[in-house]
């Protein structure tokens, strides 16, 4: 059983900019979210997907954007890079939908320097 | 909405033990998390309270009081590498979502020779 993988795990960009990041998802998982980690904060919850569409969205911008792909995998788009956007972005799997009681399984995260 | 708060910072000595609390605000929700994060690296599942009570787990243990809004993880015989941030989070209600949690900021954890 593969676990939570994500790419690339660190990059630089500057303001402006776009970013894509990419995740796959712990084999047998079919529901994928994502979250930014400022540093000394906890995560913060930006999207999910499940079965390709986006099912439920935290308070980030339209900038923000994803994609599920059909072997569960996922990316996460962001447009018109800020200084602010600087982050830990984590990509995190589960497999039931519905009641919250799955715990989440997390890939150990895409380092984004916005400059 | 729901706002959670955990102490910044704690220390500890290796041997010890260490209850990290959490306390909330919230209209309602399905269960508290409680996860260990070690520096650069991904958060890691350590418990999960639906019910008031303690759930034991080896050298870790979590309880839920709803009525009061709180939540402590109590850390037995620390070891040193239990030096982690512990995040506490709320998966909300009213939802669909599986994959949507409210984290803290979490607590970072310092044990101490």
């Amino acid at each position: 059983e593969t676990g939570v993988t994500q790419s690339p795990t660190h990059l630089i960009k500057t303001r402006g900019q776009q970013v894509t990041l990419r995740c796959s998802s712990q084999s047998g998982h079919n529901t994928v979210s994502w979250y930014q980690q400022a540093l000394g904060q906890g995560p913060q919850f930006i999207f999910q997907y499940y079965r390709e569409e986006e099912n439920g969205r935290g308070n980030f911008p339209p900038r923000f954007s994803g994609l599920q792909f059909p072997n569960y995998s996922s990316e996460l788009n962001v447009n018109a890079l800020e200084l602010d956007d600087s982050a830990l972005y984590l990509c995190a799997s589960s497999s039931k939908r519905g009641g919250n009681t799955g715990e989440l399984f997390f890939g150990e995260g895409s380092r984004l320097t916005v400059l | 909405g729901q706002n959670i708060d955990q102490p910044t910072e704690m220390t500890a000595t290796e041997g010890a033990i260490v209850q990290i609390n959490c306390t909330y605000q919230t209209s309602g929700f399905n269960g508290l998390f409680w996860y260990q994060q070690h520096a650069g690296e991904a958060p890691t599942f350590l418990s999960y309270n639906v019910l008031d009570g303690l759930e034991e787990k080896g050298r870790f243990s979590s309880f839920l009081s709803r009525s009061k809004g709180y939540s402590y993880l109590l850390l037995k015989e620390l070891q040193m590498k239990d030096s982690a941030s512990y995040l506490c989070a709320l998966s909300p209600t009213g939802s669909s979502n599986t994959g949507k949690l409210i984290f803290g900021q979490g607590t970072t954890l310092q044990v101490k020779p």
